[in-house]
Parts: C-alpha cells; structure tokens; sequence
C-alpha cells in the first residue's frame, strides 16, 4: 500500500526567503502526487499535482513541486515567501488510475515578518 | 458549481449515540471521499466511492462506521454508538474522476461527551 511521510511537523521561515517542504512516499510504479494547502479555518485547496512528464511542475499562488524518482521524494518550493502563505501543508498520493488518495500528516508553515 | 457542502457544520453527542452526517458534493463529480481529521494532523482516509458503488473502506475504521452513497449523489456517513476517540472533523471531498483534484466540504466537527 502507498504512503506518504512529511518529516517536519514545523517550518519558520523569514518573509521573503525561500521555501522547501520535504515529501516522501513509497509505492513500486509512479505515483500520483499532490501538495494541498490549508490556511487557518479554511477547507483544503490543491496547489499542484504531478502524474507523468516534466518532473518540476508549476502549481498556484507562485509554488512548485518536483517530483524525484530515485529519491521517492516529491519536494514543494517557493523562492520568496509571503506572511498570507502561513497555513499547513499536506502531501498526498495516489497508487494507481483507479485508487484512493491519502495524505500525510502536514507540515505547519511559520513565517516571521 | 455550489461547492461541496456538509450538514450538520457541528455535533455534539453524548457517547452512545449513534450520527449520521451528509455530503453533497458538486454535481458532476462522481467520485466522493470521506476523511477524518484531528487537530494537527493530516486527513485520515475513510472510505470512498464511484458513483453509487464503495470502493474501499479503511481497514483501520471500526464496524461502527458505515457510509453509503444511494444513486451517486449525496453521501451519509453513520457512526454507531459514539466514543470519545470519535471526536473529529470529518471531511468529505469529490471530484470529478480518479485522482482528480479534490473539493472539500467544509466539514462537520463532531464532539463526543
């Protein structure tokens, strides 16, 4: 069955720095890989998805993810940060076509003005 | 496109009780999620559907949790005889095919006294 591991629970960055959220997950084929985002009492939106082709796929609000085979990791970038992109992040993962998608436990972003 | 809706918003209950929650997700999408979340951590796969047929339910949900779909609409979700490890948002999701971005409800957050 697939998985997916955040290993940091927080993240403090300065605003206007960069930013990398760390993704892993684990299943045999390439999967489908998502990064969501949920801001302090709103509902969870899609910042970007990832199912074959260009590794480095472009997502909403300035993101992007690339997707690394061989390091079974699936990474979220932004090169500047704003103070409206604190919020908690979620990686998620589908198998297959025709299976389910899970999530990972998230990463809480702090941004320190 | 209304958006995936859920009802109640809120619930409390006293242990023992049986719930039951409904999701209407967007009209076209013929896939739904169930998923529950607690604070600080990541949405918990519950079980999902295509159309009116349920794919999957978590092997880690107990017998007390029961949700159906009849004619591919909108969704229940039934707890049976509440306990306190219940409390949770419980969040549903649709799309409109496999691995698909999500919409999510805003959820209905249930408190088991």
């Amino acid at each position: 069955a697939q998985s997916v591991t955040q290993p940091d629970i927080h993240i403090t960055v300065s605003e206007g720095a960069s930013l990398e959220l760390r993704c892993n997950y684990s299943y045999g084929a390439t999967p489908y890989l998502f990064w969501y985002v949920q801001s302090p009492g709103q509902g969870l939106q899609l910042l970007l998805k990832y199912f074959s082709g260009d590794t480095l796929v472009q997502g909403i609000k300035g993101f992007e993810a690339e997707f690394k085979r061989s390091q079974s990791s699936f990474n979220l970038r932004k090169p500047s940060v704003h103070w409206s992109d604190a919020a908690e992040y979620f990686c998620a993962v589908g198998a297959n076509r025709d299976d389910k998608i899970i999530f990972g436990k998230g990463t809480r972003l702090h941004i320190l003005p | 496109d209304t958006g995936v809706s859920q009802d109640p918003r809120h619930k409390i209950t006293k242990r023992g009780q049986n719930v039951t929650f409904r999701c209407d997700p967007i009209s076209e999408h013929n896939r739904l999620y169930w998923y529950r979340q607690t604070l600080g951590q990541g949405p918990e796969f519950l079980t999902y559907f295509q159309n009116e047929a349920q794919l999957e339910k978590s092997r880690l949900l107990s017998d007390r949790f029961s949700a159906e779909r009849p004619k591919g609409s909108f969704s229940t979700l039934e707890i049976q005889r509440t306990e306190q490890g219940d409390s949770a948002m419980y969040l549903c999701a649709s799309s409109r095919g496999a691995l698909e971005k999500l919409f999510f409800g805003s959820g209905t957050q249930l408190s088991v006294l």
